[in-house]
């Protein structure tokens, strides 16, 4: 089976301005979760969508926000970029083979984001 | 709410020689509880986990770590490192019940000398 596959790989853009990321999960997982590692805040959980629905999501400000399509593919979109968003931003998928807590995470390969 | 600590950010260990890196955890019940790693431009991989049963958990490329509840611990080790080893090893905990959301620690950067 493919991987998670994230893109853009890489993406510059300058404060206010607003950006999308994609995630493909692996093919059959329905959970797809988002995180931002930063050097400074390491890694933190951003949200996670279950079919179509946010199921969790972190302490992050409302100009995050994410969805999920029918075919599990997820989109997270930052608006009015700030310079600490400047981050590596990994999204995850699950199989959600047991009852949705713990399952096995498979992480891509992360966005490169940064804010000039 | 869950948290771990990572008391080392930085380890350096001879090629050959043991590795243990620390984790501990604070949740109010049996966590779920990972070790992932992450090399320079990549994203992250899962060596093992720990959900329940056998509290000593063996993981892929030779590792293992043990739960030790008394402790709050998730100690990862590997009895000879390689110089491949190199990276930086992160500690998670899920919750039961929480979704598939993870908290991390803060990482250890592992630096094999040769």
């Amino acid at each position: 089976k493919a991987g998670v596959t994230q893109t853009p790989r890489y993406l510059i853009k300058t404060r206010g301005q607003q950006v999308t990321l994609s995630c493909s999960p692996i093919s059959g997982h329905r959970s797809v979760s988002w995180y931002q590692q930063t050097p400074g805040q390491g890694l933190q959980f951003l949200f996670e969508y279950f079919s179509e629905t946010q199921r969790n999501k972190g302490n992050f400000p409302g100009r995050f926000s994410g969805r999920q399509f029918s075919n599990s593919r997820s989109e997270m979109n930052v608006s009015t970029l700030e310079l600490g968003d400047s981050a590596l931003y990994l999204c995850a998928s699950s199989s959600q083979e047991g009852q949705g807590s713990g399952d096995t995470q498979y992480f891509g390969p992360g966005t490169r984001l940064t804010v000039l | 709410a869950q948290s771990v600590t990572q008391p080392d950010i930085h380890i350096t260990v001879s090629e050959g020689a043991s590795l243990e890196l620390r984790c501990n955890y604070s949740y109010g019940a049996t966590p779920y509880l990972f070790w992932y790693v992450q090399s320079p431009g990549q994203g992250l991989q899962l060596l093992l986990k720990y959900f329940s049963g056998d509290t000593l958990v063996q993981g892929i490329k030779g590792f293992e770590a043990e739960f030790k509840r008394s402790q709050s611990s998730f100690n990862l080790r590997k009895p000879s490192v390689h110089w491949s080893d190199a990276a930086e090893y992160f500690c998670a905990v899920g919750a039961r019940g929480g979704g598939n959301k993870l908290t991390f620690g803060t990482g250890t950067q592992l630096k094999v000398e040769l």
